[in-house]
């Protein structure tokens, strides 16, 4: 199956700092390309949608000056979350589909900790 | 807006059993459903994938079915293994957006 990637894996980084995460479609255009996060003993929460080439689409509550998606390749999505607090401690993971299929590829997650 | 349910929300079966898993969603406009494992601080995996035209997807021991106009999809699971042991996520898409259950953790005891 088709295989997409996410660097770091574990991050951590002090209060007020910002993290970058990266999210990579190893063998597969992602025109499509999904952001996650999962809270301990919760179900992942859908951040935002990103097309390649235009602006993310964030979910009701989450903040888009704080967690700064780009999407400027077809395989190539990155995370940024700024001024991270200890509560943006979690586990990021991102999910790409592309033009051919609607079947989600998901990356293996990036757990975030902020100290 | 689509709501996706598990039912249940945690089972234990000693190993060797057969079992099946819920998943509901009130919206019937799917382009499909899939059926994830995940492990305790991984990613999800994938495990099946159906269309909304298809009835039902078998993949070694797991079988999933779709019945779109009730807004069902079970997973059977043959002959359970500890190995099998994990939370299982269904999702729905409409095309446009995912919707996640909220997870049947199993566990399978030796």
């Amino acid at each position: 199956g088709a295989v997409v990637s996410q660097h770091p894996s574990r991050v951590i980084c002090k209060s007020g700092t910002s993290v970058k995460i990266e999210c990579r479609s190893l063998d597969f255009q992602a025109t499509t390309m999904f952001w996650y996060r999962q809270f301990p003993k919760q179900s992942l929460m859908l951040m935002a949608t990103s097309n390649e080439g235009s602006k993310a689409t964030y979910e009701q509550g989450v903040e888009k000056d704080k967690f700064l998606i780009n999407h400027a390749s077809l395989t190539l999505s990155t995370l940024t979350v700024t001024s991270a607090h200890p509560e943006d401690s979690s586990f990021y993971i991102c999910s790409g589909t592309s033009s051919l299929s609607y079947e989600q590829y998901f990356g293996p997650g990036t757990r975030l900790t902020v100290t | 807006k689509q709501e996706v349910t598990q039912i249940p929300a945690a089972l234990s079966v000693p190993e060797g059993e057969n079992l099946v898993l819920n998943c509901s969603f009130t919206d019937s406009a799917i382009y499909n459903l899939q059926w994830f494992r995940q492990d305790p601080g991984k990613g999800l995996t994938s495990l099946l994938l159906i269309q909304s035209s298809q009835r039902e997807q078998t993949s070694g021991r797991l079988n999933a079915s779709l019945d779109k106009s009730s807004g069902r999809s079970t997973l059977y699971i043959a002959a359970s293994q500890p190995g099998d042991s994990a939370t299982y996520l269904c999702a729905v898409n409409t095309g446009n957006q995912f919707y996640f259950g909220t997870g049947t953790s199993l566990t399978v005891i030796p």
